[in-house]
This record gives structure tokens, C-alpha cells and sequence, in this order.
């Protein structure tokens, strides 16, 4: 299995909403990921997860919280966001060495209304 | 961190031509990863490069490195229209932190 999944696929949520994004792998991979991508701009990285310790934090507002349950699941609970927060999110994971491809799941497309 | 640069931004072929982007640095990479994502898809892995001067091909993909490890290109040979998508270049920092270029969109008139 060389896939990465994630739900939902599309969400709609107003700015007093919780939600949460899921993520899953079950390649092995010990890092995960998660990227946001905005229309017609590459994808910036939010949080990495390594051996289910969070290493990365990209200095992402406390509005995203990411979590890691084990090592094939990935969530990214949603509170209180904006409307600049609509984009696509990515999750990927990779084996975890410093180098090496990284696999993206389909992302779920979030709008905040 | 550095953001490698990436052009050109668009590019419209007529399918059979060929296509190039290229991406730049102004400090040495450690490594450049090429990614494809179609329209509406996700970024999917195409290849890494890591040593100075390297050249893989894919087919109809050719893909190098620098000998100065600071710029790399990726060049297809007589497009398809499976060729359409944005080529996103992108260098892992640090040990994971994986930052993307902006991107060469790709379109192509059958």
C-alpha cells in the first residue's frame, strides 16, 4: 500500500467551528506531514511529526493544532480559523531520513466562511 | 531558509514541443527533488538529485543538476498532453523541512 489518505475530502466551516482533518499511512513512514497550499502557489509546510514527536512547527497560529496518535495517523484539529485560512491541506508522509521522496495525500480543501 | 527560484512562472506548448524549467539558488543545495501536480491532484515525486553535475532520465524526462550544486532543470521531449501540470522544484532543509519553488504551470495545445 503506496498510499496516503485523507478525509474529508472538501469542508465547509464557519469561523466559530472545530474540525479536524485526518491523515493516514500505513507504508511504515515515521514522518508525517502537514503542508498548506493556496490556489497557484507551491505548497508551504505547517508541522512535521517524526517518530510521532512533533520535530517542525513552522510558526503556525495556535488556530491549527496538530496531533499524532500513532504512527500511521495524522489529524490537524481546526478552531476559531479565518477566511485566509481556506486552501488546500496537504498531509505526506516520508520514510523519515533527512532525505527521500515525500507521498502526498489528495489534500482536503478547506473553506471558512 | 533560502527559496530556490523557479522559471518560468507559465508555459504554453504546442504538444511535440519540447518544455524546460529551471530553478535557481543562490546558495549551494544539499539537494533538489522535482515533484508533478496535475490539476486538481496532489504534488507526486518525480526524482532527486543530490551530487554535482547529475543527469537522470525518465523517458521522456531529463533532469539535472549543477555542477555547482546551485541551479537544476527539468526538460521534457515532445510534450503530451499527460504532460500538462505545474513541475515544482524543491530542496529538503535541515533534516526534513522540504521548501518548494513557486512552480512552472504547464499547458499544452493538442
Amino acid at each position: 500500500d503506496t498510499e496516503v489518505t485523507q478525509t474529508p475530502k472538501h469542508l465547509v466551516m464557519g469561523m466559530t467551528n472545530k474540525k479536524s482533518l485526518k491523515c493516514e499511512q500505513h507504508m511504515g513512514h515515521r514522518a508525517m506531514y502537514w503542508y498548506k497550499q493556496k490556489a497557484k502557489k507551491p505548497p508551504e509546510l505547517m508541522f512535521v511529526y517524526s517518530y510521532e514527536k512533533l520535530s517542525i512547527n513552522e510558526s503556525v497560529p495556535s488556530r491549527f493544532s496538530p496531533e499524532c496518535p500513532n504512527s500511521s495517523l495524522l489529524n490537524l484539529h481546526l478552531h476559531a480559523l479565518q477566511p485566509e485560512d481556506s486552501a488546500l491541506y496537504l498531509c505526506a508522509s516520508s520514510q523519515g531520513r533527512s532525505s527521500g521522496e515525500q507521498f502526498f495525500g489528495p489534500g482536503t480543501r478547506l473553506t471558512v466562511l | 531558509g533560502q527559496q530556490v527560484m523557479q522559471i518560468p512562472q507559465y508555459q504554453h506548448v504546442q504538444e511535440g514541443e519540447d518544455f524546460t524549467t529551471y530553478c535557481n539558488s543562490s546558495t549551494t543545495l544539499s539537494n533538489i527533488q522535482w515533484y508533478k501536480q496535475r490539476p486538481g491532484g496532489h504534488p507526486v515525486f518525480l526524482i532527486q538529485l543530490v551530487k554535482s553535475g547529475e543527469v537522470k532520465k525518465q523517458k521522456r524526462l531529463t533532469f539535472q543538476f549543477g555542477e555547482a550544486k546551485k541551479n537544476s532543470s527539468l526538460h521534457i521531449t515532445a510534450t503530451q498532453t499527460t504532460d500538462v501540470g505545474t513541475y515544482f522544484c524543491a530542496e529538503i532543509q535541515g533534516a526534513q523541512k522540504l521548501v518548494f519553488g513557486q512552480g512552472t504551470r504547464l499547458t499544452i495545445n493538442p
